[in-house]
């Protein structure tokens, strides 16, 4: 299972919108709505940010939101804040019965 | 509250074997698949190996598929990554991560291991 495709970084301004994206293919982000976010800060685990595509966890702002076409899903960080600095990567369920993961999205706040 | 804390990492020579522990309090871990996810130092994440709630069932990537096994004792709220023929690209920190809502809501604070000669 090929991992995800994410770009290698994205940056903003604070109080701007950024978006990542996550492509796969129809066996895994396109096939399903089990798709999930998590943001890494350096030398901790990760943290679950949106699963099933677009839902919130219990804690996690709204400024956070995700969407899914196709084979794509995408993550969206509004009202940027310095404290969203970090990596964030998406993972898929797949059609083998296993999760995928994208290779990660360095985010730089400016 | 709930946690997750792995044990068991280390050095290993190539070709060797080492087994990992996983060690669940603060919900019923009976009740969830749990799985292993491997990030090599300066990489991204990498799903591994999935264990159903019984542990009936398992299912893994390609890239450890008849080396890794993975298991679960209820009774005592662990999971285990039993590795064999380790290779010098199985150097990562491993975690152990429980699934909900087919996404990974609790991580462990990870064990490293380190395949070298």
């Amino acid at each position: 299972q090929s991992a995800l495709t994410q770009p290698a970084s994205v940056s903003g301004s604070p109080g701007q919108s950024i978006t990542i994206s996550c492509t796969g293919t129809g066996s895994d982000v396109g096939g399903y709505s089990h798709v999930s976010w998590y943001q890494q800060r350096p030398g901790k685990a990760p943290k679950l940010m949106i699963y099933e595509v677009s839902k919130w966890p219990s804690g996690v702002s709204n400024r956070f939101s995700g969407s899914k076409s196709g084979n794509t899903a995408s993550l969206t960080i509004s009202g940027l804040q310095a404290e969203d600095e970090a990596d964030y990567y998406c993972s898929s369920y797949t059609s083998s019965n296993t999760w995928v993961f994208g290779g990660g999205t360095k985010l730089t706040v400016l | 509250q709930v946690q997750l804390v792995e044990s068991g990492g280390g050095v290993v020579q190539p070709g060797r074997s080492l087994r990992l522990s996983c060690a669940a309090s603060g919900f019923s871990f009976s009740s969830f698949v749990m799985q292993w996810v491997r990030q090599a130092p300066g990489k991204g994440l990498e799903g591994m190996a999935v264990i159903s709630y019984d542990g009936r069932n398992q299912f893994y990537a390609e890239s450890v598929k008849g080396r890794f096994t993975i298991s679960r004792d209820n009774s005592k709220n662990t999971l285990e990554l039993h590795m064999d023929s380790l290779r010098p690209d199985d150097t990562a920190l491993y975690y152990c991560a429980r699934t909900f809502m087919w996404s990974f809501d609790v991580w462990g604070q990870g064990t490293m291991v380190a395949v070298s000669s």
